[in-house]
Parts: C-alpha cells; sequence; structure tokens
C-alpha cells in the first residue's frame, strides 16, 4: 500500500511568484487536507477536500487555493507569494470525513527569497 | 476559534524514566484529541487519540488522559527510550474526527541514554 506521496520535496521561488504543489493520497482515501508548518511550529489547516469539493478552510487568504481530483489526488496553489509563505506545506488524505487518523506526506519545503 | 496551548516546548528526560506533555484548548465543543510524533525529515504520525466521552486511554507505554472541565488533556509515555525522541504535537477537533485539526506548538523529547 503506497502512502501518502508529495512533489516536489524543495523549491525556492521569488515574493510575487506562483507555486503549485502536488499530492497523491493513500490508496482509498477520499479526503484530503493540506497544512502550513512554519519552522519549529505546529502545523496550521489550510483546507481539506472530500470528494473534490472544498470542504472546510481555515484562517487563510484566497491566494491559497487548491483542487481535488477523481483519482483523489490534490494540488494546493499559492499566488502572489510573500516571504512568510516560507514553511513546510503538509497533506493528509483520510478514508472518510468521519476517520481519525490522519495519514500525513513528507511535506513540501518551500522557501520564497 | 479554537486555540490549543502545549507545554512544555521542550522536555529532556533520562531512559526508562517518564515524560509528560500537557496541552489546553479554549472550544468546549472540541471533542477529538489526537497526538502526533513527528520525527526529522518526516510528517506528523498519530500516535493515540482520545475522544471526548472517555477519559483515558491507553497503548502499551503511552497514554493519553482528558479533562473535558478543564480543557486539558495530557500524553504520557512510560519507560522512555532514544527512539521515543521526536517533537510531539497534540491537537484538537470538534467534529468528532481528524478533520480540520488545531495543532498545539510542539514539544521537542530528547531521550538520553
Amino acid at each position: 500500500e503506497t502512502g501518502v506521496t508529495q512533489s516536489p520535496t524543495h523549491l525556492i521561488k521569488t515574493r510575487g511568484q506562483q507555486v503549485t504543489l502536488r499530492c497523491s493520497s493513500q490508496s482509498g482515501h477520499n479526503t484530503v487536507s493540506w497544512y502550513q508548518q512554519a519552522l519549529g511550529q505546529g502545523p496550521q489547516f489550510i483546507f481539506q477536500y472530500y470528494r473534490e469539493e472544498e470542504n472546510g478552510r481555515g484562517n487563510f487568504p484566497p491566494r491559497f487555493s487548491g483542487l481535488q481530483f477523481p483519482n483523489y489526488s490534490s494540488e494546493l496553489n499559492v499566488n502572489a507569494l510573500e516571504l512568510d509563505d516560507s514553511a513546510l506545506y503538509l497533506c493528509a488524505s483520510s478514508p472518510s470525513l468521519s476517520a481519525g487518523e490522519l495519514f500525513f506526506g513528507e511535506g513540501s519545503r518551500l522557501t520564497v527569497l | 476559534g479554537e486555540n490549543v496551548e502545549q507545554h512544555p516546548s521542550t522536555l529532556s528526560v533520562q531512559e526508562g524514566d517518564s515524560a509528560v506533555i500537557k496541552c489546553t484548548y479554549s472550544d468546549s465543543a472540541s471533542n477529538y484529541f489526537p497526538w502526533y510524533k513527528q520525527e526529522l525529515g518526516k510528517g506528523p504520525q498519530l500516535i493515540i487519540d482520545i475522544r471526548s466521552n472517555v477519559g483515558e486511554k491507553k497503548d502499551q507505554r503511552i497514554a493519553v488522559t482528558l479533562n473535558k472541565t478543564a480543557k486539558h488533556f495530557s500524553l504520557h509515555i512510560t519507560e522512555t527510550q532514544p527512539e521515543d525522541s521526536a517533537v510531539y504535537f497534540c491537537a484538537a477537533s470538534s467534529n468528532n474526527a481528524g478533520n480540520m485539526l488545531t495543532f498545539g506548538g510542539g514539544t521537542r523529547l530528547m531521550v538520553k541514554p
């Protein structure tokens, strides 16, 4: 059983640019969440997708957007990058909305210069 | 919204000793409280969780206690081993599942051999 995979693992962007991060959920999982983890802090909830629809959103501006595809893989897009967007972006999948455990990928480390 | 505070931020123990990490939460509607372990370069991994209808849960060397009245919950690790060294995060949600979690700031546990 393949776990949650994310790409790219590391990337560097400059302020004002746009970035797309990708996530393949674990087999059989229809729910995907994205979290932002700044250095030395806990993950912060960005949004969640269930069956291709946004199902919940944290306190992030609209320049953070996402997609979930029919195979339940997902993308996180961030427009107009700011220095404070530098962080580890974690994708997590779960088999349903009522499941407890989230299965996290290893993350995409974004550096904004 | 929910706010989760976690203490201490760092904890150093001798191998074989016990470790206790404490969290408080603000939203009385929160009903699901997981604990995640994050090793260097990896995503968080669930180690134990508890729902609000239970006061205590144990799994081998790990236990979690919940005091709903005081709005705090704690992680107890007994007979610590060097491989327990990692960052531990508590979290809370109000949908009785692992969706839209609010994480604490993390505790770096170091177990000295």
